[in-house]
């Protein structure tokens, strides 16, 4: 069975680090992967998607960055942290090439100091 | 990629059937209807996908009407652990389409 992972779980930063959360994704091959953002009480904004290796596609111009150096690893980062970056950070997996569901870790609370 | 419309809240007694519906006027042939869960600090998990006409499975339905501009979610008797907020999505059935949520609505289900 498939399986994502997210990592960490919580993460308190102070403004000006640096910023680097994983996403693997187990029991499939060539998934098209995303990263949301959700501020508190708000909706989820999709930040980043990508269809295959070194593939990125930006969806809101920000301060931070995706990379996906391996086939189900996606990597989200940022060089210096801002206090509005403050927020849950979800990775997501969907099949490529259907209109299956798309699957979410379980998310990082990022709270910037 | 279509746009969605739906209300921001609803409240719900325990027991009662809860329908949400979900407005995408600009809905394009080849999309399809999808339904999200999210509960508080966890990813949105699915609920229910659909064409046309309806769509049933053991956690809710799915109702679609001919012209397929809107679509509406049905909870049969929904309990406390149904809060939640839920998301309409609309979107084509190729995975290479990124996945877009809207605001949501959020269901409070009382005692």
């Amino acid at each position: 069975s498939q399986t994502i992972h997210q990592w960490p779980a919580t993460l308190v930063q102070p403004v000006g680090s640096p910023l680097s959360l994983e996403c693997t994704v187990e029991g499939t091959s060539n998934p098209n992967l995303y990263w949301y953002r959700q501020a508190a009480g708000r909706g989820l904004q999709l930040l980043f998607y990508s269809v295959g290796i070194g593939q990125i596609s930006s969806e809101v111009p920000q301060n931070l960055s995706a990379s996906r150096p391996q086939d189900r690893q996606f990597i989200l980062s940022s060089k210096k942290l801002l206090l509005s970056d403050s927020g849950f950070y979800l990775c997501a997996w969907r099949m490529r090439g259907t209109n299956t569901e798309a699957f979410f870790g379980q998310g990082t609370r990022l709270t910037v100091v | 990629l279509a746009k969605t419309t739906q209300p921001i809240s609803m409240d719900s007694y325990e027991g009662q059937e809860v329908n949400i519906t979900c407005s995408h006027n600009n809905i394009a042939t080849n999309d399809y209807i999808t339904w999200y869960q999210q509960f508080p600090s966890q990813g949105p998990r699915f609920i229910i996908q659909g064409y046309k006409t309806k769509v049933t499975n053991e956690v809710a339905s799915l109702f679609i009407p001919a012209d397929r501009k809107s679509s509406t979610l049905s909870l049969p008797r929904v309990s406390l652990s149904d809060t939640a907020v839920y998301y309409c999505l609309v979107g084509d059935v190729g995975g290479y389409q990124k996945v877009t949520f809207g605001t949501g609505t959020k269901l409070q289900v009382i005692p």
